[in-house]
């Protein structure tokens, strides 16, 4: 079964400061991943998957397959980037994604 | 193009009523996907088509929710017999095959009275 963990509802974090927030997942085979990201009064949109290796907006996320996580990082957090954040896999080319129950990022001034 | 759009954005029915959403995916995408979302959860996936195709339906949806795409273009979500435990946001989003990036409407709010 296909199980996406983010085991921090809500993450405090000073503007400037470094960033993590956690994603877990379980799935048999090579699952594609995904980051999505909702600003307020805003609709959900897709920040990064894991196959692009991209950066945007200055986040980064590695898949540790060992470990099963793909956890999201920046180096330097922004007031800009307060936000609830999704994780989400989904098996390759298929329809159904599956996602966690999201973190809200707060970054304070 | 606008993106995915969600028609009603809210609505607020009384329990055993029947309700309908309609969703227009962006104009490309051959594939659409209705998600529902409560609070404090992140989406859960119900049903997708590709194209006027239902390909997968979720065990969340009981045979009270009925998904269609009649011609490949927009779709229409309908609950009959309305319960309280339906109250939600219904999510629509829209993909290429190719690819698995998706689009999402801006949802439609359901509170069952």
């Amino acid at each position: 079964a296909q199980r996406v963990t983010q085991p921090e509802k809500l993450l405090s974090v000073f503007k400037g400061a470094p960033v993590e927030l956690k994603c877990n997942y379980s799935y048999s085979g090579s699952p594609e991943l995904f980051w999505y990201v909702q600003y307020s009064r805003q609709r959900l949109q897709l920040l990064l998957r894991h196959i692009s290796r991209e950066s945007i907006k200055g986040f980064t996320a590695d898949l540790n397959k060992g470990e099963t996580s793909f956890h999201l990082k920046k180096p330097f957090a922004q007031e800009e980037d307060s936000a609830m954040y999704y994780c989400a896999l989904s098996a390759p080319n298929a329809g159904k994604s599956t996602f966690g129950d999201g973190t809200t990022l707060t970054v304070k001034p | 193009d606008t993106g995915v759009s969600q028609d009603p954005r809210h609505k607020i029915t009384k329990r055993g009523q029947n309700v309908t959403f309609r969703c227009d995916p962006i104009s490309e995408h051959n594939r659409l996907y209705w998600y529902r979302q409560t609070l404090g959860q992140g989406p859960e996936f119900l049903t997708y088509f590709q194209n006027e195709a239902q390909l997968e339906k979720s065990r969340l949806l009981s045979d009270r929710f009925s998904a269609e795409r009649p011609k490949g273009s927009f779709s229409t979500l309908e609950i009959q017999r309305t319960e309280q435990g339906d109250s939600a946001m219904y999510l629509c989003a829209s993909s290429l095959v190719t690819g698995n990036t998706i689009y999402f409407g801006e949802g439609s709010w359901l509170t069952v009275v």
